[in-house]
């Protein structure tokens, strides 16, 4: 079974520009999480899909952020215009049925200029 | 609302010594908790849980650890540390009464580095 795989591994822009990263979850896992590490801080939950739906957004830092999860497979997570504080590393994941593990991808290092 | 405490940024020890990485933690009720480790250039990898029943509990690569309600701690312990295992530890927990939700709350991460 394939893994939680995330895309760009590593994006470099500069402020204002837009990024957008991608999740593409374990195949037919309905829950997919987004987490976010900020530099030498926690790991800290941003949102959480149901399939196609938003079920916990309330980690979502402003309004400069947007996920989607169109059909309920991939998700995306873009942020625009982006700012040097968003720069960190952006974890998707899945929780493993019936274990209450999350299964993580290897995340996608944003580093804003 | 839960929070994690990882109080030591970096943990070092030479290879073959053991090695206990900190964790405390505060949630209301009765928690389930996580290790997590990062290697370089690699994801989180569950390493183990606790979520009731033994207090000492086992997981990959030859660790354990020894959840202690009295002192709401959850230390991450190996009897014998290996080069390999140096990366970044998280612990983390989740509040067992968000019915259907696995958000977790993690710590800041704990640096161990083997010395060979």
């Amino acid at each position: 079974e394939a893994g939680v795989t995330q895309f760009p591994s590593h994006s470099v822009i500069e402020k204002g520009q837009t990024v957008t990263l991608r999740c593409d979850p374990i195949s037919g896992h309905d829950n997919l999480y987004w987490y976010r590490r900020v530099m030498g801080k926690e790991i800290k939950f941003l949102l959480h899909f149901v399939k196609e739906s938003k079920q916990d957004e309330s980690g979502m830092p402003n309004n400069r952020f947007l996920a989607e999860r169109t059909g309920g497979t991939y998700s995306t997570l873009k942020v625009q215009p982006a700012e040097l504080e968003d720069s960190g590393v952006y974890f998707c994941a899945n929780h493993i049925t019936g274990t209450g593990e999350l299964f993580f991808g290897e995340g996608s290092r944003l580093t804003v200029l | 609302a839960q929070s994690v405490a990882q109080p030591e940024d970096q943990v070092n020890v030479a290879e073959g010594n053991p090695l206990t990485v900190k964790c405390t933690y505060s949630v209301s009720g009765n928690p389930y908790l996580f290790w997590y480790v990062q290697y370089p250039n690699r994801g989180l990898q569950f390493l183990l849980k606790y979520i009731t029943g033994d207090n000492l509990v086992k997981g990959s690569y030859g660790f354990e650890a020894e959840f202690n309600k009295s002192q709401t701690s959850f230390h991450l312990k190996k009897p014998s540390a290996l080069v390999s295992d140096s990366a970044l530890y998280f612990c983390a927990v989740r509040d067992p009464s968000g019915a259907g939700s696995y958000q977790l709350t993690f710590g800041k991460g704990t640096k161990l580095s083997v010395i060979p």
